[in-house]
Parts: structure tokens; C-alpha cells; sequence
């Protein structure tokens, strides 16, 4: 079955600290697609970041930075010189490809909190 | 370019009750999909909706149903609604050929 683990529930950090984010999947399809997304406080999800299971190339975009290790089955996102505006609540989540189809399926989230 | 819009922003109803939630899609984007979302939990796939068919459901029951327009806007429907059916509900819309989802404000039902 497939499943997603965010073991962080909440995380506080001051600012200009480096921050990671962990994310562990299961699933037993070959091909699949990993996603990071942004919920501030007003609600709406933020698409960060799309990684499919044939790249394990890291990403870097600014000061947001990707590890994806198909070996240990994680996608772990760090947060290079925290900022406020980062403080959200960010959801790791897994979609199968198989049939076309491309529900995703979630973690419970990792709040981070960024204090000045 | 508008991004993805839901409507009402807000809603409380009563045990029992109906309620149907509004969804339009990015410009561009035929595929809505539809999560609800309880409170301090991870949304939850409810179903997905293609050329104005259901292609694709999660874990819910009956009571939740929904529609696809001919301009790719949905609507959601919950029937009977229960205290459980309390959650932000959240809308997301993609391009059939890719698979990165976008997603709407929400719709934050109460059901008191």
C-alpha cells in the first residue's frame, strides 16, 4: 500500500538557521512521482517541488534545497538561512502513475515555526 | 492567469443537512481533483473527475458525490452530513497530461 511518513510533527527554529524536513514513502509501483507542498496559515497548498522515481538527482532552487534516495525511500527537503515567511506547514506526498491516474497521497505535515 | 477558485470560503451547516461546494479550475486545466482536509491532519484524496467523469475515488462514502461541467468547473456534494464532515475541503485542478496539481483556497465546513 502506499504510504507517506512525516515522523516531524513540529519544528522551531530561529531565524538564518538551517532546517530539514524528513519524508519517508512506501509504495510498490516503479514508477511514481514525489511532491513537497507549502501550507501557510490562509490554507491554500503551495506546489514546491515534483520529483519522479527515475531522478535521484538533488535540487537546489534558492534556499530551498531536495535529497532523493530511492535506497532508504526518502525525499527530504532542507531549508537553507530560515526566514519567517517560511513558517508553514509542509506536506510531503506520493502519486502512482498507473492507469493515468494521479491521486496523491499525503503525510500528516511538518509544522515549522521560523522565530526571529 | 487565475489560479484555482472555491467557493463559498465559509460554511456551517447543520447534522443532516446537504451542502454542495464550487470549484473552478487554472485556465488550461481539464482534471479536478477534490481532498478533504481535518483539522492538523494531511488532505485526503475524496475523487477525481476527467472529461466529466468520476475516473478515480478514495476511501469515502456514498454521501459524498460530484459533478463535472462541460467548462471543467465541479461541484462536490455532501449529503447528510455528519459532525466528521467538519474540514477544510480542498480543490485542485491539473493539465490531463501532467501531474502536478494546483490547488484552491479551500472550503472550510462546519457541520455543528
Amino acid at each position: 500500500a502506499q504510504k507517506v511518513t512525516q515522523a516531524q510533527t513540529e519544528i522551531s527554529v530561529v531565524e538564518k538557521e538551517d532546517v530539514t524536513l524528513d519524508c519517508v514513502y512506501e509504495t510498490r509501483d516503479t514508477t511514481y512521482y514525489l511532491f513537497w507542498y507549502k501550507q501557510p496559515p490562509s490554507g491554500e497548498l503551495v506546489f514546491l517541488i515534483r520529483r519522479n522515481s527515475f531522478d535521484e538527482q538533488n535540487e537546489i532552487s534558492g534556499r530551498y534545497s531536495w535529497n532523493f534516495q530511492k535506497s532508504t525511500s526518502s525525499f527530504n527537503f532542507t531549508i537553507t538561512a530560515s526566514q519567517v515567511v517560511d513558517s508553514a506547514v509542509y506536506f510531503c506526498a506520493l502519486s502512482e502513475v498507473s492507469g493515468g491516474y494521479n491521486k496523491l497521497i499525503f503525510g500528516a505535515g511538518t509544522r515549522l515555526a521560523v522565530h526571529p | 492567469d487565475a489560479g484555482v477558485t472555491q467557493s463559498p470560503t465559509h460554511l456551517i451547516k447543520t447534522r443532516g443537512q446537504q451542502v454542495t461546494l464550487r470549484c473552478s479550475p487554472k485556465s488550461g486545466h481539464d482534471t479536478v481533483s477534490w481532498y478533504q482536509q481535518a483539522l492538523g491532519q494531511g488532505p485526503q484524496f475524496i475523487f477525481q473527475y476527467y472529461e466529466e467523469e468520476e475516473r478515480q475515488r478514495g476511501n469515502f462514502p456514498d454521501r459524498f458525490s460530484g459533478h463535472q461541467f462541460p467548462n471543467y468547473s465541479s461541484e462536490l456534494n455532501v449529503n447528510a452530513l455528519l459532525l466528521g464532515d467538519s474540514a477544510l475541503y480542498l480543490c485542485a485542478s491539473n493539465p490531463g497530461s501532467t501531474y502536478e496539481q494546483y490547488f484552491g483556497p479551500g472550503t472550510r465546513l462546519t457541520v455543528t
